[in-house]
């Protein structure tokens, strides 16, 4: 069975703190994604990765970085949180191509307070 | 840029009865479409998908989709609601290489 692991389902960090939220994938897929889900907007993704060591800016970067050193993980990073960055936080995978499907974790619920 | 609209945030029907879901795109290409279900506090499942062929397209969980290209829709269908489809539908376009572009979302109440 495909498995997308989230190994932090609930946070809550203070506004200036450093967070990293880890994504672990074991169907060997090439690209990963983060999106952010909040009420009325559904997901927007904020970066991609296509290859280890690659990652790609997707439509909300801004207060966020990625790091994939391993094929199978691909780590969000918050570099200093603020408040407006509270909302669930998915991370998917997919092999390449049009069409593949993308195969989603259950979700980082972030609080920043 | 690709665009998906959802038009109904909210949408109640009873147990038994038929659902559609509305879905319409902006794409200028032939489009991959997607429908995932969101069950409360959990990740998103794939429903069913569309590439090309047969406009009619059946997925998981009784539901199915239809490709109208004439008028840039594909709504979801049900025709009988089980209580347990209680959750939140997504229609999203695959805009770049899996890159998708997903709708606001539609959350269904089932009511007994």
């Amino acid at each position: 069975d495909v498995k997308v692991t989230q190994s932090s389902r609930y946070l809550v960090k203070r506004t200036g703190e450093k967070v990293f939220l880890e994504c672990v994938q074991d169907m060997d897929h090439e690209n990963m994604f983060w999106y952010r889900q909040d009420p009325g907007l559904g997901l927007r993704l904020i970066y991609f990765s296509y290859d280890v060591k690659m990652k790609e800016k997707g439509d909300i970067p801004e207060g966020y970085s990625v790091s994939r050193e391993k094929k199978e993980r691909f780590s969000l990073i918050l570099e200093s949180a603020s408040t407006n960055q509270t909302s669930m936080y998915l991370c998917a995978s997919s092999l390449p191509g049009f069409g593949n499907t993308i195969y989603f974790g259950e979700g980082s619920w972030l609080t920043v307070v | 840029a690709q665009s998906v609209t959802q038009p109904d945030i909210h949408i109640t029907v009873s147990e038994g009865a038929s659902l559609e879901l509305r879905c319409n795109y902006s794409y200028g290409a032939t489009p991959y479409l997607f429908w995932y279900v969101q069950s409360p506090g959990q990740g998103l499942q794939l429903l069913l998908k569309y590439f090309s062929g047969d406009t009619l397209v059946q997925g998981i969980k009784g539901f199915e989709a239809e490709f109208k290209r004439s008028q840039s829709s594909f709504n979801l269908r049900k025709p009988s609601v089980h209580w347990s489809d209680a959750a939140e539908y997504f229609c999203a376009v695959d805009s770049d290489g899996n890159k998708l572009v997903f709708g606001a979302g539609t959350i269904l109440r089932v009511k007994s």
